[in-house]
C-alpha cells in the first residue's frame, strides 16, 4: 500500500540548533515529493518539492531536503532554526501522473526553545 | 494574485444538521481538491475536480458527503446529517494545468465542530 511515514510526532530543538525531520515513503514508483508547513490556525504552505534531477532541493525559509532513492526517504533539514519555525510539518507524495491525490504523512510538530 | 480562500473559517453545528463549506480557488486554476484533516486520521483526500471532467469522488467517506463545482471555479462541499466524527478541518487546494500542475496550493481551511 502507498504510505508516507513521519516517525517523529514531536520534535523540540533550541533556537539556533540544526533540524532534521524524517520522511519515508512506500510507493510503487518514485513519486513526486513535497514538504508543507502549517502554522497554528493556518493552511498548508509549500516549503519545497522534488520531481527529478538534483537530489538536494532548496526551499523557502532556509529549508532544504534530500531525496535518497535507496532509502525511500526525503528528509527536511535546516541548519539553524528560528523561533518562527515552530509549526507542524507534513511530507506528502503524489504519483507523477494522474489525478495528483496527495498522500500525506501524519505530520511532525516542531517546538523551538528560546 | 490572491490565494485559495475558504469560508466560513469556523463552523459550529448541531448533530444532524447540514453544512456547506465553500472554496474559491486561485484564479485560473483548473484543478480543485478537498481534504479533511482530523485528529488521529491526518490529512485525507476527499474529492478532486479537473475542468469539465467527472470528479474523482473516491475519498468521500460516506454518501452524506457531496461536492460540486460551479462554472469551473467555486466549489461547495456539503455534509448532510452531520455526525460528531465529521468534526475536522476541511482544506481546499487548487492547482494549474501544465507546468507546476503537480503542486497544490492550500487555503486556510474551515474548522467544523459538530456538537
Amino acid at each position: 500500500a502507498q504510505s508516507v511515514t513521519q516517525p517523529d510526532i514531536h520534535i523540540t530543538v533550541s533556537e539556533g540548533a540544526s533540524l532534521e525531520l524524517r520522511c519515508n515513503y512506500s510507493y510503487g514508483a518514485t513519486p513526486y515529493l513535497f514538504w508543507y508547513v502549517q502554522s497554528p490556525g493556518q493552511g498548508l504552505q509549500l516549503l519545497l518539492k522534488y520531481f527529478s534531477g538534483d537530489t538536494l532541493v532548496q526551499g523557502i525559509k532556509g529549508f532544504e531536503a534530500e531525496f535518497k532513492r535507496s532509502q525511500s526517504s526525503f528528509n527536511l533539514r535546516k541548519p539553524s532554526v528560528h523561533w518562527s519555525d515552530a509549526a507542524e510539518y507534513f511530507c506528502a507524495v503524489v504519483a507523477p501522473s494522474g489525478t495528483y491525490k496527495y498522500i500525506f504523512g501524519t505530520g511532525t510538530r516542531l517546538k523551538v526553545l528560546a | 494574485g490572491a490565494g485559495v480562500s475558504q469560508s466560513p473559517s469556523n463552523k459550529v453545528t448541531e448533530k444532524g444538521k447540514d453544512v456547506e463549506l465553500r472554496c474559491d480557488p486561485i484564479s485560473g486554476h483548473t484543478a480543485l481538491y478537498w481534504y479533511r484533516q482530523s485528529l488521529g486520521q491526518g490529512l485525507e483526500f476527499l474529492i478532486y475536480f479537473q475542468g469539465n471532467s467527472a470528479p474523482d469522488k473516491s475519498g468521500l467517506p460516506s454518501d452524506r458527503f457531496s461536492a460540486e463545482r460551479t462554472g469551473g471555479s467555486v466549489s461547495t462541499l456539503t455534509i448532510q446529517r452531520t455526525q460528531q466524527e465529521d468534526s475536522a478541518v476541511y482544506l481546499c487546494a487548487s492547482s494549474t494545468l501544465g507546468a507546476d500542475s503537480e503542486t497544490q496550493y492550500f487555503g486556510p481551511g474551515t474548522r467544523l465542530l459538530v456538537l
